[in-house]
């Protein structure tokens, strides 16, 4: 079946510094959707990427959709203690059919 | 507006009870689909509800079920519960021709002792 892989698990980076998580599908995708999970909370959505080679920008996130569509990631530039949380990619295989999560990469920051 | 709304936050029960689980979606949002996420674990797809029907389903076995009413809103229900139901379980709503992302409930954390 449909398979969403990340890496890296865990991420611990000091304040300021740069984070980069990656997730590669075993599918070819229709899309991908990033979440962010703070801890103890929910999974709340950040972006889709549709399109081919796509990137998107939301002030210092950065989003990658692969030319093969099968892989994307997520890029924080300076990181802030905001930015603590689990970031989940999540695709679909169609417009209409399910979203499959990745496993998450759990980021945590050093003041 | 309000978002999507689970109840409840918190449940206790015994193995081989049975539970339901509701969810109200987002306003406008006419999909529900229900995640399973166990402790440091992404969101495992348990199955999605759309015009009262269960539209796509994922590898869950037939002890869990679910229903969307009228209005929406939507339950799941887990027979002959397991220790290994234990989590949070999450329900999401969309709309189903929409671009949009799910907007996620705040999720119902289940214990089963």
């Amino acid at each position: 079946g449909q398979q969403v892989m990340q890496i890296p698990q865990y991420q611990h980076v000091q304040e300021g510094e740069d984070f980069t998580t990656y997730c590669n599908s075993s599918t070819t995708l229709s899309n991908i959707q990033w979440y962010k999970q703070r801890p103890g909370g929910h999974p709340v959505f950040l972006i889709q990427l549709v399109k081919s080679g796509e990137v998107k920008k939301q002030k210092r996130l950065t989003f990658q959709f692969g030319e093969a569509k099968k892989n994307s990631s997520l890029h924080i530039t300076a990181t802030q203690t905001t930015d603590v949380g689990t970031y989940f990619c999540a695709g679909r295989k169609s417009s209409a059919s399910k979203i499959i999560f990745g496993s998450g990469t759990r980021l945590s920051i050093r003041p | 507006d309000a978002g999507v709304t689970q109840s409840p936050t918190h449940l206790i029960k015994t193995r081989g009870q049975q539970v339901t689980l509701r969810c109200s979606p987002k306003s406008g949002h006419d999909t529900v689909s229900w995640y399973q996420q166990a402790l440091g674990q992404g969101p495992q797809f348990i199955f999605q509800y759309y015009e009262e029907e269960e539209r796509q389903r994922g590898n869950f076995p037939d002890r869990f079920s679910g229903h969307q009413f009228p209005n929406y809103s939507s339950e799941l229900n887990v027979n002959a519960l397991l220790l290994g139901d234990s989590a949070l379980y999450l329900c999401a709503s969309s709309i189903r021709q929409g671009s949009d992302g799910y907007t996620f409930g705040s999720g119902t954390r289940l214990t089963v002792v």
